[in-house]
């Protein structure tokens, strides 16, 4: 079975850039996954902040960028705020309508 | 403005169905752009996809819970369902609703917590 793996957590200095990954255990990330990323702060609903690997959601700002580095689907994140400390989640569509969460990780702005 | 808003019972015994209804507005569950997902979150633990339906109720499901999960649609009242059968502690979670679109989540619903326990 085919596991989405992310960073359980980074931690990044205010105004600095951070990049969190997305793997498969088995094979590598493409365009073909789609990968989106989601933010989350305890007790709410997560939040889109990309789809189909780099599209920001509507009024996410472009701090927020998505990518694909090597064989990994990537979020990264400049001039980091404090408000930006949350979880991160990536999602991969596997195919025949099959989608994977990653374990999310943990953003410490510090 | 598309708001999804998930309902039902808050408590469930084991060995029992959980029954959970998200209700659309904004949108028709009629449309053919999106699909229409149930994801859940145990408490502390990350974000679970279980699976959706689509206009023509067609399904897909999470192969961990394809066994025991129905997800069905009503489209008089604009509202989709999730059912999932034989429940234990471990399926104690946030159950949200959400709106697929382009392979990915652009609408979800505020979540409800259901507790499996006698």
């Amino acid at each position: 079975q085919t596991v989405v793996t992310q960073e359980p957590s980074f931690s990044v200095s205010p105004g600095g850039t951070v990049t969190l990954t997305c793997a498969l255990t088995s094979g590598s990330v493409s365009t073909s996954n789609y990968p989106s990323w989601y933010q989350q702060t305890p007790g709410q609903a997560p939040r889109t902040l990309i789809y189909s690997t780099n599209i920001r959601s509507s009024g996410v700002p472009d701090r927020f960028s998505g990518s694909i580095l090597g064989n990994k689907a990537a979020l990264t994140i400049t001039g980091a705020r404090a408000d930006d400390e949350s979880d991160y989640y990536c999602v991969l569509y596997m195919g025949s309508g099959i989608s994977v969460f990653g374990g999310g990780t943990k953003l410490t702005v510090l | 403005q598309v708001q999804m808003q998930e309902s039902g019972p808050g408590l469930v015994k084991p060995s029992e169905t959980l029954s959970l209804t998200c209700a659309v507005s904004g949108d028709s569950v009629s449309s053919a752009s999106y699909y229409w997902s149930w994801i859940r979150q145990p408490p502390g633990k990350g974000l679970e996809w279980i699976g959706y339906i689509y206009y023509s109720e067609s399904t897909s499901y999470n192969p961990s819970l394809k066994s025991r999960v129905t997800i069905s649609v009503d489209t008089s009242k604009n509202q989709f369902s999730l059912r999932l059968r034989s429940v234990t502690a471990a399926d104690t979670a946030v159950y949200y609703c959400a709106r697929e679109s382009a392979y990915s989540f652009d609408h979800w619903g505020q979540g409800t917590l259901v507790t499996v326990s006698s």
